[in-house]
């Protein structure tokens, strides 16, 4: 099986832009994770999707947003970013969304905002 | 609520070394999972090893092995005889469940180990 897929994997936006991420699971999975992961916060979790529907949400502000479509694939969108947000995004996917699910990690899209 | 403390930030060994990462977790969950995963240069996290809270079991695979002790809110994972390949920032993580019922996962923020040839 393919294993989980960002893209793109480098973008480079300015402040105020916006920027949208993408991420198609293992096929089969239906659960999708994003995390932000910065050298001085480590990996933060920001949202989980499954059946097209947020089941969770971390402590990030309205900017940060998602969505999950029927095939599984999930985007997250960041409106008017800061600088603070340049990270390296990465999305997991996982079978169901029951805790205990090993996650399987995407490569990442490293966002840097100037 | 959830938190995961890895308190060590950095480690170095030579190789050949054994070296143990320390993992801390807080919990009122009754039922939750850890794992640790590896996160080598190239960037993409790998999962190691999962455990179940009823779970206490030690458990060994080759050079790794995990050490869960709940009365200590402990797992921590030692690798015996480190190898260059071993250098990567380990994360330790904890699964429980959001009011809603479903999966949270939480991370710590990680033990960088460096392996000295």
């Amino acid at each position: 099986k393919a294993g989980v897929t960002q893209t793109p994997r480098y973008l480079i936006k300015t402040r105020g832009q916006q920027v949208t991420l993408s991420c198609s699971p293992i096929s089969g999975h239906r659960s999708v994770s994003w995390y932000q992961q910065t050298p001085g916060q480590g990996l933060q979790f920001l949202f989980e999707y499954f059946s097209e529907t947020q089941r969770n949400k971390g402590n990030f502000p309205g900017r940060f947003s998602g969505r999950q479509f029927s095939n599984s694939r999930s985007e997250m969108n960041v409106s008017t970013l800061e600088l603070g947000d340049s990270a390296l995004y990465l999305c997991a996917s996982s079978p169901t969304s029951g805790g205990g699910n090993e996650q399987f990690f995407g490569p990442g899209t490293r966002l840097t905002v100037l | 609520a959830q938190k995961v403390t890895q308190a060590q930030t950095e480690i170095s060994v030579v190789e050949k070394e054994d070296v143990t990462l320390d993992c801390v977790y807080e919990t009122r969950d009754t039922t939750y999972y850890l794992f640790w995963y590896k996160q080598p240069p190239s960037g993409e996290l790998v999962f190691l090893i999962r455990r179940n809270s009823f779970d206490e079991q030690n458990e060994i695979s080759g050079r790794y092995s995990w050490n869960f002790q709940k009365s200590t809110s402990s797992f921590n994972f030692t690798i015996t005889a480190s190898q260059v390949v071993d250098s990567a920032v380990y994360f330790c993580a904890l699964s429980g469940l959001n009011s809603g019922g479903y999966q949270k996962v939480t991370f710590g923020t990680g033990t960088k180990l460096q392996v000295i040839p």
